[in-house]
């Protein structure tokens, strides 16, 4: 069974300044996809970025981005210029590519909570 | 605002009840999956279903069932509540059921008193 940890359960970063928040998985897989989903104080799920595992070019979508290290198994995500409305619980999540096995199903860790100091 | 729509937003019940909690899908979704977040278990994989059928079960407990109608909308009923049961209860969509991306709902936040 595939694994997600992510070892930072508290991070602060000052307004307009950048953070990075770590994840490791363990997956005997070869094909999979990896996320980042944002949980601001609303408790909805927002996807922030995603990470095909086949693909070696690191994903971004604006402020965001991720190191994508296959070999590690690691999976951080970067957010430049921070902004008081990036605090958020951050959940990185895994989910395998594999059609037909039960992977259908997104594996998440533990959760970051990010503060955004003014 | 994802598209993916689920009632009530806020269900206050007691130990022994049953509830149902509904989910619609994004417009030409097929399939749905449903989380459960806990204090002590944290988001987990409960149920998905693909175009009306079963299609992967994760840590979902015998009293909780759900099944997905012809419209694609889905259920989820929580039967003989306990305490522990108190969570946040939350419903996804992809287009079909394997490595796309899933959009959640609002959620469904349930208290068991």
């Amino acid at each position: 069974a595939q694994t997600v940890t992510q070892s930072q359960p508290e991070m602060s970063v000052q307004e307009a300044e950048t953070v990075t928040l770590s994840c490791t998985y363990d997956t005997s897989e070869s094909d999979y996809y990896l996320f980042w989903y944002k949980q601001p104080p609303s408790r909805q799920m927002i996807l922030v970025i995603r990470q095909e595992a086949y693909k070696q070019q690191n994903a971004t979508e604006n402020r965001f981005s991720v190191n994508f290290q296959k070999a590690a198994k690691s999976f951080s995500l970067k957010i430049s210029d921070s902004q008081l409305g990036d605090a958020a619980m951050y959940f990185c999540a895994y989910r395998s590519a594999e059609r037909e096995t039960s992977g259908s199903r997104l594996t998440f860790g533990e959760g970051t909570q990010l503060t955004v100091n003014p | 605002d994802s598209g993916v729509t689920q009632t009530p937003k806020h269900l206050i019940t007691a130990t022994g009840q049953r509830v149902t909690l509904r989910c619609s899908p994004r417009s030409g979704d097929l399939s749905v999956y449903w989380y459960q977040q806990s204090l002590d278990q944290g988001l987990q994989f409960l149920i998905q279903y693909y175009n009306g059928e079963e299609r992967a079960k994760g840590n979902i407990l015998e009293r909780f069932s759900a099944q997905q109608f012809p419209d694609l909308h889905s259920e989820l009923n929580l039967s003989s509540l306990e305490l522990g049961d108190s969570a946040l209860y939350f419903c996804a969509s992809s287009v079909r059921g394997w490595g796309e991306t899933q959009y959640f709902g609002p959620g469904t936040r349930l208290l068991v008193l």
